[in-house]
């Protein structure tokens, strides 16, 4: 069964906190994507990944292929980080995008 | 121009309406898909366009019609809705795959409900 795995489902930090999400699926693919959503909808593509590591400002994302398990990571968190955060993957050379359920994340002041 | 813009960004409509939601990208982007999301889950999937012909319809019920009149465009037409298709509906758009993954950009969304 091709399946995504995201942990933790909530995550509350303090604001200045490292954060990481996790992420694992089932079976092979060709490329692991991290998204943004905040409260009233819109979805950010952050990282497409198909191997390494990829950073953007505060944002880290990393894969490991053979364990089949990828981490985003939130260096210095801030109150406008709050929001869910989804990894999904393309399975072979499929367009199709599956998603896991979402990470909620909460940095308080 | 990174944006893909959705209109409108509300709808209400009763079971009887008939109604369309827009979806507009100027990136050049020869993909554009439908996903319908509910509250506190991720988004499902409902149709794939590639290259203006639809590559997936993911078995979605017949009053949702979707159409891509050119590369930029993509509308979802909606015909007697019942009330659990009330949710939030969001367009994307990516360069178009064929088998490679490829970045996929959302727009902001609808947030749709049936009265």
């Amino acid at each position: 069964k091709n399946e995504v795995e995201q942990s933790p489902q909530n995550l509350t930090a303090q604001e200045g906190e490292f954060i990481t999400i996790n992420c694992s699926y089932s079976v092979g693919i060709s490329a692991l994507h991290w998204l943004q959503q905040h409260p009233g909808g819109g979805i950010v593509s952050l990282f497409m990944l198909s191997s390494g590591k990829k950073k953007h400002g505060r944002l880290i994302a990393t894969i490991n292929i053979q364990e089949k398990h990828s981490s985003l990571h939130i260096t210095a968190s801030h109150p406008r980080d709050s929001a869910v955060y989804i990894c999904a993957v393309n399975w072979g050379g499929s367009e199709k995008l599956v998603f896991g359920k979402g990470t909620k994340l909460t940095v308080n002041p | 121009d990174t944006e893909v813009t959705q209109t409108p960004k509300h709808l209400v409509m009763g079971m009887t309406n008939k109604k369309s939601l827009k979806c507009e990208q100027h990136m050049g982007h020869r993909a554009m898909y439908w996903y319908k999301q509910k509250a506190k889950k991720p988004p499902e999937l409902m149709f794939v366009y590639s290259y203006e012909k639809l590559s997936i319809n993911e078995s979605v019920p017949s009053r949702f019609s979707p159409e891509c009149p050119n590369s930029s465009l993509l509308n979802l037409h909606l015909h007697a809705l019942q009330p659990e298709d009330s949710a939030l509906y969001l367009c994307a758009s990516s360069q178009t795959g064929q088998g490679r993954a490829t970045e996929a950009f959302f727009g902001q969304g609808t947030r749709l409900t049936v009265v």
